[in-house]
């Protein structure tokens, strides 16, 4: 069973519709969580840290639910360039360093 | 600043031939990680530095070498290319507090196919 699992996608949605990305993780000491984003063939970049009590950056908004190890991503009004995929990470602590565990990422294609 | 470089940006190469690929960053950061991507895979960690001077094994160390050449640099080598590490290969770069956490920055990556 991977560490960090996500839906693969692709997601196709139209320009300003509404799109909601979901993430499991496995283990239960895991002690931070980001979302990256990562354009076709170009490097991850961080997109937004995932709070307990949830956090949102403009049409972004980011949901942790550590009882069921669940973390959710939205994206309101979406954008032809919210196009690319969207990778869940996990941050463990593992032999005195902080481990990040990556998901496979989901990818969303916005559409006109 | 340019943030995280790397060289080359391709590369092919036969089976048993060896490449190192050369990753430097100017943002005066502590650590320093070499991942792999493969489709329908995360990012693997096969790598990491987390000051000059110091390296230590990720989760896909196998068949890869690196050296931590000052702060700044930091190379990967394959000593004897196999068809497996067929990958795109990603150097990152953070401040890196243990207990804290600081964000990766990543580099543009090489893509490497072995044939």
């Amino acid at each position: 069973r991977k560490e960090v699992e996500q839906d693969p996608g692709p997601f196709n949605v139209p320009e300003g519709a509404t799109v909601a990305f979901n993430c499991t993780y496995s283990n239960s000491a895991s002690q931070s969580f980001f979302w990256y984003r990562q354009d076709c063939r170009k490097e991850p970049k961080l997109l937004m840290s995932v709070y307990s009590s949830g956090n949102e950056d403009g049409r972004f908004t980011a949901q942790l639910n550590r009882a069921s190890q669940y973390i959710s991503l939205l994206i309101r009004d979406s954008k032809l360039s919210d196009s690319a995929t969207y990778l869940c990470v996990v941050m463990v602590l593992s032999g005195g360093y902080n481990k990040l565990i990556f998901g496979a990422g989901t990818r969303l294609a916005v559409h006109p | 600043n340019a943030g995280v470089t790397q060289t080359p940006k391709f590369q092919v190469l036969k089976t048993g031939q060896s490449m190192t690929l050369q990753c430097a960053q100017d943002m005066n950061h502590n650590s320093m990680y070499w991942y792999r991507q493969d489709p329908g895979m995360g990012l693997r960690l096969i790598y990491y530095s987390a000051s000059e001077g110091t390296t230590d094994k990720g989760e896909v160390p196998n068949g890869y070498n690196v050296s931590r050449l000052n702060k700044r640099e930091f190379s990967l080598r394959l000593e004897s290319a196999a068809p497996s590490q067929t990958s795109v290969y990603f150097c990152a770069s953070s401040e890196a507090r243990i207990f804290s956490y600081n964000e990766q920055f990543f580099g543009p990556g090489t893509r490497l196919t072995v044939l």
